[in-house]
This record gives C-alpha cells, structure tokens and sequence, in this order.
C-alpha cells in the first residue's frame, strides 16, 4: 500500500512565524503535490513538483515555497505565517503521467 | 478559465442507488478522476475516466462524455459507511501528466 506520512495533523503557530510542513512518500513516486483545503473551496493547488529540486506554482502559490532535495520527501514553507494561511493541508503523490495521487491524512494548521 | 461544479450536497436512503453529477469547463482535459473523503480523514481515490463511457468498480460506477464536460459518479445500494464527500477532479496537460483540479466536492448524507 502507498503510504504518504505528513509529518504533523495538528499545528498551531503564531502570526509572522517561518513553517515547515513535511511530506514523506514511500512508493518512490516521481510527482509530489501540495493543496490546501478550505471549506467551499475545494482542494487548491500550491506548488508541485515532478523531480528532485524541480518546482512547479500551482494555483495559489503567494505566501509559500517548496523544497525537494530528495525524491522521497516534499517540504512546503510558510515564510512568514499569516492568519489566512489557516488551512487544512494536504500532500499527494503519484507516479509520472495518469496515475491516480495518493494522499497524506493532511495537517491541519492554525496561525494565531 | 477552470471551472468544475458538482452539487454542495445530497442526501440519500440507505439500500437506494445515487447519482452525483459534475461538470467541467477547462483549458486542456487529460482524464477525469473520483475520489472519496470522510470527515477528517484523505481523500482516497475511486475512479478515473479518459474515455467516453461507463467504467464500474463494484458498487460505484462511473460516466464520462467528453463532448458535453459531464461526468457522473453512481453509488449503488447504498451503505451508511458511504457518506463522506465525493470529489471531482479534472486532470489537464501540462509536463509529466499534468495537474489536477478540483472541484469544490458533494458532501453526500445517507439516511437509514
């Protein structure tokens, strides 16, 4: 079974504050995501990546950065927490082309 | 623009069959994909349609037709477990497969 392991399910932090949300995949998949998910909004798309140290902006990209140093881990960044970064935080992964993503139980993130 | 619109909710009878529709307008459509979401928890993936036509896993089924930018998810005989959020997800071109987009999910209530 593929298993993706965010490294958090509950975060609170403060205003101002650098984050670091990790992400761990097992299934040496090629392609690394990472949304947001806000109610009646559905799941947005943040950044993505579909090699090591190779970065794509998704939908919603301000306020974020992303760092794959390795296949197997995708590392989303808050730079400077705001209040409406309050999400729920999803990482996904799947191998090249049309593979099916398969998804981390998500972090979900205060900032106060 | 991308647009991807299912209904925000339904409710359905246990034993009954449901249909959820979603519809999409996109720049680029490279497959279509279902995924299941209970409340807390990853959104699991479902199904996945390139293909006019009917593709049926068991007890759900699920329908394209790529003329009209219309797909339906079908839930037979219905199970109190089934309720969770239905998310429709268009997959359009782009470099190793392209990126999903999301529509913003049905949240489905099944009655006993």
């Amino acid at each position: 079974d593929v298993k993706v392991t965010q490294s958090s399910r509950y975060l609170v932090k403060r205003t101002g504050e650098k984050v670091f949300l990790e992400c761990v995949q097992d299934m040496d998949h090629e392609n690394m995501f990472w949304y947001r998910q806000d109610p009646g909004l559905g799941l947005r798309l943040i950044y993505f990546s579909y090699d090591v140290k190779m970065k794509e902006k998704g939908d919603i990209p301000e306020g974020y950065s992303v760092s794959r140093e390795k296949k197997e881990r995708f590392s989303l960044i808050l730079e400077s927490a705001s209040t409406n970064q309050t999400s729920m935080y999803l990482c996904a992964s799947s191998f090249l082309g049309g593979q099916p993503q398969h998804f981390g139980d998500g972090t979900r993130l205060s900032i106060l | 623009g991308q647009n991807i619109d299912q209904p925000t909710e339904m409710t359905a009878t246990e034993g009954a069959i449901v249909q959820i529709n979603c519809t999409y307008q996109t720049s680029g459509f490279n497959g279509l994909f279902w995924y299941q979401q209970h409340a807390g928890e990853a959104p699991t993936f479902l199904s996945y349609n390139v293909l006019d036509g009917l593709e049926e896993k068991g007890r759900f089924s699920s329908f394209l037709s790529r003329s009209k930018g219309y797909s339906y998810l079908l839930l037979k005989e219905l199970q109190m477990k089934d309720s969770a959020s239905y998310l429709c997800a268009v997959r359009d071109w782009g470099p190793q497969g392209g990126k999903l987009i999301f529509g913003q999910g049905t949240e489905l209530s099944v009655k006993p």
